[in-house]
């Protein structure tokens, strides 16, 4: 059973300070790492991809994968309150061909 | 115009009744899934397609079908609703001949409410 685990929170962060969302996953074959943000009551749409071991930055947000630990990670910088949603980590595993495991998501709930 | 629409948004259905939720894309994308999304459960895949002819169960299948008509359409049947089949449903559609590979539109999703 390929599985995505996240904590599903909520994880509460003051306005201003860096939101850190993790994930992990269990199939060692995982080659792509989505995450997605979701309003309430909204459609998933996507933050970051990555694909290869260590950081990649977007603006505000970071991901981080270490596919040795089987991790990934998702950092928001200067938190604002319009990025409190659900945040779901998906893993792709094999080449493309295969759909999208999606973890629970974890709920930010940012601060002003 | 929306890329990726769903028809109906929001439905109320009695058990046994038979229902199908719509799905269209203006995107031209191959690749068309169709997911459920229960409080605390996540988005769980139900079936996905990768051309007309293609047609793939996913985790939660039972219960369910689907018809791909076209490129651009991809539409879920509940045969028998059951009031566990209440959830919010979503299709997406992806491209991987694009750069970033295998990235998910969504559709706005229905509500759906089996009584």
């Amino acid at each position: 059973q390929k599985e995505v685990e996240q904590n599903s929170g909520p994880l509460s962060v003051p306005e201003g300070a860096i939101a850190s969302l993790n994930c992990t996953y269990s199939d060692r074959g995982s080659q792509s790492f989505f995450w997605y943000r979701q309003y309430s009551g909204k459609s998933p749409e996507l933050i970051m991809s990555i694909y290869s071991n260590g950081d990649k930055e977007d603006g505000r947000f970071t991901a981080q994968l270490n596919k040795a630990s089987q991790y990934v990670s998702l950092l928001i910088r200067d938190s604002q309150p319009s990025d409190s949603a659900t945040y779901l980590c998906a893993v792709r595993v094999g080449q493309a061909g295969t759909a999208l495991i999606f973890g629970k998501g974890t709920t930010l709930s940012v601060s002003s | 115009d929306a890329d990726v629409t769903q028809t109906p948004r929001n439905r109320i259905t009695k058990t046994g009744k038979r229902i199908m939720l719509e799905c269209s894309q203006t995107k031209g994308h191959d690749r068309m899934y169709w997911y459920r999304q229960d409080p605390g459960l996540g988005l769980r895949l139900i079936y996905y397609s990768f051309d007309v002819k293609d047609i793939n169960k996913g985790e939660i299948s039972d219960g369910y079908s689907v018809s791909r008509q076209a490129q651009a359409k991809f539409s879920l049947s509940l045969e028998s609703a059951i009031p566990n089949q209440t959830a919010l449903y979503f299709c997406a559609t992806s491209d991987p001949g694009l750069a970033g590979g295998e990235t998910q539109y969504f559709g706005p999703g229905t509500r759906l409410l089996v009584l």
